[in-house]
């Protein structure tokens, strides 16, 4: 069973940049579910997808963005970047089934540095 | 609204002692709660969760919680520290079958040889 992988692993950014970070899930799971965790604090729900589509927002800006395709993979955008975006960046998978939703596993983050 | 309170930022034990880390939720609905390890630079590692089925509830590496409804609490224990232990862990609420996770601040376990 292959768990939840995410890519790239690092980067940096300047202020004002876009960024795509991705996201596949563990098998068999259908919803993915993004994080943002700061320094020294803990995560922080941006939001999840279910069936390609928006499942549930934080409070996040609309310059957040996602996407799932149909294998559950995900992409997480976030658009002109800004110093306080820097941070952990977690996605986590889980099982929905009618109406229920399942314990999250996640993956071991990307490091965004915005400088 | 939901919300978790992990009362202590920083916890230390020595190696074979019994490690405590508190934590009390708040939440309008039957709650699912868990635990979480994070290891330095590494991810969320699920420890335990707790569904409505029973209130006591065992986990990975010898860790236990215990679901308390009339305190709010949900604290983790483990009888015997070891090294290895050493991490952040974080308490987390979630109303039964919704999608969102809230959790605590975290606390840092230190374990003293």
């Amino acid at each position: 069973e292959t768990g939840v992988t995410q890519s790239p692993t690092h980067l940096i950014k300047t202020r004002g940049q876009q960024v795509t970070l991705r996201c596949s899930s563990q098998s068999g799971h259908n919803t993915v579910s993004w994080y943002q965790q700061a320094l020294g604090q803990g995560p922080q729900f941006i939001f999840q997808y279910y069936r390609e589509e928006e499942n549930g927002r934080g409070n996040f800006p609309p310059r957040f963005s996602g996407l799932q395709f149909p294998n559950y993979s995900s992409e997480l955008n976030v658009n002109a970047l800004e110093l306080d975006d820097s941070a952990l960046y977690l996605c986590a998978s889980s099982l929905s089934l009618a109406g229920m939703a399942y314990e999250q596993y996640f993956g071991p983050g990307t490091r965004l540095t915005v400088t | 609204a939901q919300s978790v309170t992990q009362l202590d930022s920083h916890v230390s034990v020595s190696e074979g002692t019994p490690v405590l880390l508190r934590c009390n939720y708040s939440s309008s609905y039957s709650p699912s709660l868990f635990w979480y390890v994070q290891h330095p630079n590494k991810g969320l590692q699920l420890l335990l969760k707790y569904t409505s089925a029973a209130t006591l509830v065992k986990g990975i590496n010898g860790f236990e919680a215990e679901f308390k409804k009339s305190e709010t609490s949900f604290h983790l224990t483990k009888p015997s520290a070891h090294m290895s232990d050493a991490a952040e862990y974080f308490c987390v609420v979630s109303e039964a079958g919704t999608y969102k996770y809230i959790f605590g601040t975290g606390t840092r376990l230190k374990v003293l040889a």
